[in-house]
């Protein structure tokens, strides 16, 4: 079963909105990751936050996680039609192999 | 490197028939895994490997499915007889240390 569940499951926003994507999971990790998947294609990693941190920055990626809530959120500042995909959330035990959510599909509107 | 490379990128078969699917890891990634993504169940672990050794297939539906990693280059995933409901994308990642993977571009199977 998967772990992680994402939520919205679909979310759609105008060009230069920001987006924000959030992930709930529900047992103990040693590491958070988002993915993008665009249609027909693999998943691309895009950042990984680990337990023992709280705010993880790349570029207009900014990934939060919330351990005592087993919550992450994903923004994606100044969106661009390019960032339209599918973005998983992943969760990793240590020791284990990851769980990924269902995923949540973004439609960015020139 | 050229990435994680899968093959074929479509297939499409009859019921019954024997469906092969390729995947070559990026070189110096010790871990394989297969991944089965529909719309009705997700992203699911079928199988992976460490050093070319199955370290968990507990996410293979049936016998009917099958998994080698002969070397360290190669892996196959093989349906045998093929059903209508084995129709999905089937991806291969490849990964150095477990965390972080990266996937091939999946081979999308009909299976009719």
């Amino acid at each position: 079963s998967q772990q992680g569940e994402e939520d919205p499951q679909a979310l759609s926003i105008q060009e230069g909105e920001n987006a924000t994507m959030n992930c709930s999971y529900k047992t103990s990790i040693n590491n958070l990751q988002w993915y993008r998947q665009n249609s027909g294609r693999g998943l691309v990693h895009l950042i990984l936050i680990r337990s023992n941190e709280r705010e993880k920055h790349s570029g207009r990626l900014r990934v939060t996680l919330d351990t005592s809530k087993k919550s992450s959120s994903l923004l994606i500042t100044a969106s661009r039609a390019a960032d339209t995909a599918s973005y998983f959330c992943a969760t990793g035990l240590s020791g284990s192999r990851l769980t990924f959510g269902e995923g949540t599909q973004l439609t960015v509107n020139p | 490197d050229a990435g994680v490379i899968q093959s074929p990128r479509h297939e499409v078969t009859e019921m019954g028939q024997e469906v092969t699917l390729r995947c070559k890891p990026i070189s110096g990634h010790d871990y394989l895994f297969w991944y089965r993504q529909t719309m009705m169940r997700g992203l699911e672990l079928l199988i992976y490997f460490n050093n070319n050794v199955p370290i968990d297939d507990s996410g293979m539906p049936e016998d009917r499915f099958s998994a080698k990693m002969p070397n360290a280059s190669f892996s196959t995933l093989k349906i045998q007889p093929s059903e209508p409901r084995d129709s999905a994308v089937y991806f291969c990642a490849s990964s150095s240390d477990r965390t972080s993977y990266t996937f091939g571009s999946g081979t999308r199977l009909t299976v009719v």
